[in-house]
């Protein structure tokens, strides 16, 4: 298997609404990721997790809050969130240090 | 300050040109450079240079790493319309969890 899945595939949400994204892979990939990425711009980094411990935290607002409960899953909760929180969010895996990362489809999230 | 440049950020030509993009970097620890083709969701992975003057090529794609003048080129040859995409190049530095710092990417237009 050399897909990384992303659930759902769209979400719209109140701003005080408390919803999750999830990340799936079965690559064995120890490296997972998430990226926000507004229209017309490259994927921005957001957290990194390594060997299931979150390793880099890209200045993160505290309402976006990751979790990586196994090796294959990682999940992005997200609570009061603001407009401008609308993006795709991108999640990848890779093998740790190795820069090629596989990307899920991503997830479509608009805050209303 | 890290960075990624690539140029041009647009370019429209017809089925059958040959196109060159370009990749410059300026990254502490450089590890790879990497590069995807995004079109409406996930980037999908194309190429992952480490070492300079080696071509990799896949079908009508092929790209290069010059690690002296920090720069890759992508090139496509025989363009078709489904060539047309966001060119996203990427370079892995840094520690050891493959951090990515992505270029504002190139958006190319194949017009039959």
């Amino acid at each position: 298997d050399t897909e990384v899945t992303q659930t759902p595939k769209h979400l719209v949400m109140g701003m005080t609404n408390k919803k999750s994204l999830k990340c799936e892979q079965h690559m064995g990939h120890r490296a997972m990721y998430w990226y926000k990425q507004k229209a017309k711009k490259p994927p921005e980094l957001m957290f990194v997790y390594s060997y299931e411990k979150l390793s880099i935290n890209e200045s993160v607002p505290s309402r976006f809050s990751p979790e990586c409960p196994n090796s294959s899953l990682l999940n992005l909760h997200l609570h009061a969130l603001q407009p401008e929180d609308s993006a795709l969010y991108l999640c990848a895996s890779s093998q740790v240090g190795v820069g090629e990362q596989f990307f899920g489809p991503g997830t479509r999230l608009t805050v209303l | 300050e890290d960075k990624v440049v690539q140029s041009p950020l647009s370019l429209v030509v017809h089925e059958g040109d040959t196109v060159t993009l370009n990749c410059s970097y300026e990254v502490t620890n450089f590890r790879s450079l990497l590069w995807y083709k995004q079109e409406k969701k996930a980037p999908t992975f194309l190429f992952m240079l480490t070492s300079s003057g080696i071509e990799k090529k896949s079908g009508r794609l092929s790209s290069i790493l010059d690690k002296k003048e920090l720069f890759s080129i992508l090139n496509i040859t025989a363009t078709q319309t489904g060539d047309s995409a966001i060119y996203l190049c990427a370079v892995n530095y840094g520690g050891s969890q493959g951090n990515l710092i992505f270029g504002k990417g190139t958006k190319l237009s194949v017009k039959p």
